[in-house]
């Protein structure tokens, strides 16, 4: 069964980058067609996708934080990432990673890291 | 983007009781809607994929309808450990999106 866990820093200041990084277990992020995704729940709100990348390295992302947003992959480490840019207070949530599981031309979220709170505070 | 409106909001119920949230597309979105149920500090976890079929795992008091724009997930006999947010995605198109959540609480 495959296994996600995000990692990165707990704080970051406004106007800095954030960065996290999806470790997969159980599974490879270069096979299969599946879809690997990005999504925050800011504390007491809902769910908001952030971006997700394909196996091939493509990668799609919410028109709301496109301008900001990088997703990338490192097929060496078994690892996706996620780089945000010029963030603000508005960026602080739980960021989760998710396998993006494909089947018969439609896909859903199986597999979930167990998220990780980061805050932007100076 | 595809906007997905549930309802209720929040909902009371009590154990043994039959609960069906719904949930709107902006559009029809065939039947690609997904259901998740989220604890309190948990990640959500995934119940019913492609708007009907069951999660492995999941029990089968959990069921899923609709196709379109209109869909229901019904729980037909809560249990203690069925009080959590329930939210529906849509993935016909992206952006993924997210219905609002609906919180089912202990009566």
């Amino acid at each position: 069964q495959v296994q996600l866990q995000e990692s990165g820093p707990g704080l970051v200041k406004p106007s800095q980058t954030l960065s996290l990084t999806c470790t997969v277990s159980g599974g490879s992020i270069s096979s299969g067609s599946h879809y690997w995704s990005w999504i925050r729940q800011p504390a007491g709100k809902g769910l908001e996708w952030i971006g997700r990348i394909y196996t091939s390295g493509s990668a799609n992302y919410n028109p709301s934080l496109k301008s900001r947003v990088t997703i990338s992959g490192d097929t060496s480490k078994n690892q996706f990432s996620l780089k945000l840019s010029s963030v603000t207070a508005a960026d602080t949530a739980v960021y989760y990673c998710a396998r993006d599981f494909r089947a018969a031309d439609n896909n859903w979220f199986d597999s979930w890291g167990q998220g990780t709170l980061v805050t932007v505070s100076s | 983007d595809i906007q997905m409106t549930q309802s209720p909001s929040s909902l009371s119920a009590s154990v043994g009781d039959r609960v069906t949230i719904t949930c709107r597309a902006g559009q029809s979105i065939s039947s690609y809607l997904n259901w998740y149920q989220q604890k309190p500090g948990k990640a959500p976890k995934l119940l019913i994929y492609a708007a009907s079929n069951l999660q492995r795992g999941v029990p089968s008091r959990f069921s899923g309808r609709g196709s379109g724009a209109d869909f229901t997930l019904t729980i037909s006999s809560l249990q203690p450990e069925d009080f959590a947010t329930y939210y529906c995605q849509q993935n016909y198109n992206t952006p993924i999106t997210f219905g609002q959540g609906t919180r089912l609480e202990i009566k």
